[in-house]
């Protein structure tokens, strides 16, 4: 049983916003979530993480609702190169990674 | 910033000879890992590496597969008889986790080997 769901790709704009949401219903009290950004031939970069509530930093935002049963990572003004595979994990801290297939995001002109 | 650095960034070797991947984790880092992707497939994990010893392993690390840290910097991946199917991108992570701290740290990847074998 897969541990999260998002879906497996998202168009969009120069200057737009770009939601993700993931699902993961079965989270456990001691995993955070965490986002991934994977570029073409090139390791996944960590971009944010959080356990609860929102969660800013100079890239990104995490919204997690109270249930914690999904977050959304958003990406503002998004520029072309954004365009990568954008990863939800859950883990427990210490675990290792389990990567599903991500969300491709294409950022258009 | 600080960077998990990986050599060489392209490896092509025979079937049948030995690879040894090197990474050197970020230096205040205590875990570490190797997990590797094949082409237009998922991240995989393989292994953790705490304490000088192994952690975690998947059923990919078989016997083929053992990792070392021989100094305070390097940690290697080596696949002892390579196969057609070992041919992927590997990749060394690290991380600064904290048992039972209020926050988990995000891992920090390198830019990868990629391994072929012919």
């Amino acid at each position: 049983l897969a541990k999260t769901t998002q879906p497996i790709s998202m168009d969009s704009y120069e200057g737009q916003e770009v939601n993700i949401t993931c699902s993961h219903n079965n989270i456990a009290t001691n995993d955070y979530i965490t986002w991934y950004q994977q570029f073409p031939s090139q390791g996944p970069r960590f971009i944010i993480q959080g356990y609860k509530t929102k969660v800013t930093n100079e890239v990104a935002s995490l919204f997690i609702p109270a249930d914690r049963k999904s977050s959304t990572l958003s990406l503002p003004r998004v520029s072309l190169s954004d365009t990568a595979v954008y990863y939800c994990l859950v883990e427990a801290a210490g675990n290792k990674l389990t990567f599903g297939g991500g969300t491709r995001v294409l950022v258009k002109p | 910033e600080p960077e998990v650095t990986q050599t060489p960034s392209h490896q092509v070797t025979q079937m049948g000879q030995e690879v040894i991947l090197r990474c050197v984790p970020i230096s205040n880092h205590l875990y570490f890992y190797w997990y590797r992707q094949i082409l237009g497939q998922k991240v995989e994990f393989l292994v953790s590496f705490y304490n000088n010893e192994i952690s975690e392993k998947s059923e990919i690390f078989d016997d083929q597969f053992s990792v070392e840290r021989p100094d305070g910097s390097n940690f290697t991946l080596k696949i002892r008889s390579t196969k057609l199917e070992d041919s992927a991108m590997y990749f060394c992570a690290s991380s600064e986790a904290m048992t039972g701290d209020s926050h988990n740290y995000g891992y920090t990847f390198g830019s990868g080997t990629r391994l072929t074998v012919v």
